[in-house]
């Protein structure tokens, strides 16, 4: 079973820049969720699609961060523009629903701005 | 609100001692408690978790934890280090439908 897919695995950007992330989870899994994993820190949850709906993203700063999951796969998150407080690990997990089921993670997109 | 605290950003110990990593969590209602572990440039992967029924869960590579509500505690132990546990280690804790809440993490460094 393929795992959790994202790419790039890093990314440098100057401060004001864009960028996005792109991620595929397990095949069939119907949850997929971003983190952020500032250095030092646990991964804290930025937005959680259930298929193509988003459940929660009450963490996400609206004003530069966005998420979408077309068709209920793939997912990108894009941010714009970024700032020297983003950088950080980005990473990707899915489930098969939530709740109990452990979430499954990629290997995640370190971010660096300058 | 459901939060963890992992008690001890860094742990170290000798290869072939006991392993003991600390995580207290906060809860109105019985959580699901999880335990990740990260190893250099890489994501998490679950060790062990816990639902419902045995409070003593077993989990891969020789790790297990004990989920003591009265202590609201879900600590992580291996009796016996080995020089492949050196790596970060969260706490996690989530409910039914709801998003997963990590410790700060505990940092695993084995010394031969």
């Amino acid at each position: 079973e393929a795992g959790v897919a994202q790419s790039p695995r890093y990314k440098i950007i100057e401060k004001r820049q864009s960028v996005a992330f792109w991620c595929n989870p397990i095949s069939g899994h119907a949850t997929l969720y971003w983190y952020q994993q500032i250095l030092g820190q646990g991964p804290k949850l930025l937005i959680q699609f259930q298929n193509n709906g988003v459940v929660d993203d009450s963490q996400l700063p609206k004003d530069r961060f966005s998420a979408e999951r077309l068709k209920g796969v793939d997912s990108t998150l894009k941010i714009q523009p970024a700032k020297l407080e983003d950088s950080a690990v980005y990473l990707c997990a899915s489930s098969p629903r939530g709740g109990s089921y452990e979430q499954y993670f990629g290997p995640g997109t370190r971010l660096t701005v300058t | 609100a459901q939060s963890v605290t992992q008690l001890g950003s860094h742990v170290s110990v000798s290869e072939g001692a006991l392993v003991l990593l600390r995580c207290n969590y906060s809860s109105s209602v019985p959580p699901y408690l999880f335990w990740y572990v990260q190893y250099p440039n890489q994501g998490l992967q679950l060790l062990l978790k816990y639902t419902t029924g045995a409070t003593l869960v077993k989990g891969i590579n020789g790790f297990e934890a004990e989920f003591k509500k009265s202590e609201t505690s879900f600590h992580l132990t291996k009796p016996s280090a080995h020089m492949s546990d050196a790596a970060e280690y969260f706490c996690a804790v989530s409910f039914y439908n709801n998003d997963m809440r990590f410790g700060a993490g505990t940092r695993l460094t084995v010394k031969p």
